[in-house]
């Protein structure tokens, strides 16, 4: 079963624009991840968020965590067309292994 | 270094056909992991291994078979393919904990007849 569940399932902005990506999981956690997956390819890591941090960034990328929501954003700044891909968020709670949910489909159009 | 690899890239199975799929990590990492991605699924977790000889079953095992005889191999084997097994199969591979970021390889496009 899906621990967390991305909002919106697609999502269609103009390069420039920024973007922004929901997760919303069930149980509590310990830490949450965000990884991209372009076309045909494996997905690669992004970001890794603890349950007691609320805010990350790298470059571009912006993660928040709001464990009392059982919610995380990714938002991506001045966004590109390379930045075109699906965005999946995955969470690891004590005792099992990471899930992953099924993902926004981000198009950034030149 | 190549990262994870995934042997073959596309397959076309008969149902009850056997295969072998293969990873392979140079890493050095001690987790590897099967996953199967369909559509508007996400990513489910087969089979995972979190270190050399052993195994265990993920979310969705059955039908599936796999074997971890040397640390940077991870084999997933369908002794007897059915069409509900048509998906894409990845394999990852983390350092030595289950919450460390996963590298993936770039998948097996596996079709059952």
């Amino acid at each position: 079963s899906q621990q967390g569940e991305e909002d919106p399932q697609a999502l269609s902005i103009q390069e420039g624009e920024n973007a922004t990506m929901n997760c919303s999981y069930k149980t509590s956690i310990n830490n949450l991840q965000w990884y991209r997956q372009n076309s045909g390819r494996g997905l690669v890591h992004l970001i890794l968020i603890r349950s007691n941090e609320r805010e990350k960034h790298s470059g571009r990328l912006r993660v928040t965590l709001d464990t009392s929501k059982k919610s995380s954003s990714l938002l991506i700044t001045a966004s590109r067309a390379a930045d075109t891909a699906s965005y999946f968020c995955a969470t690891w709670n004590a005792g099992n292994m990471l899930t992953f949910g099924g993902g926004t489909r981000l198009m950034v159009k030149p | 270094n190549a990262g994870v690899t995934q042997t073959p890239k596309f397959r076309v199975l008969k149902t009850g056909q056997s295969m072998t799929l293969l990873c392979a990590q140079d890493m050095n990492h001690e987790y590897m992991y099967w996953y199967r991605q369909d559509p508007g699924m996400g990513l489910r977790l087969i089979h995972y291994s979190v270190g050399e000889g052993t195994t265990a079953k993920g979310e969705v095992p059955d039908g599936y078979n796999v074997s971890r005889l040397k640390k940077q191999n991870f084999l997933l084997g369908l002794e007897s393919a059915a069409p509900s097994q048509t998906s894409v199969y990845f394999c990852a591979s983390s350092y030595a904990t289950p919450w460390d970021e996963q590298y993936f390889g770039p998948g097996t496009r596996l079709t059952v007849t």
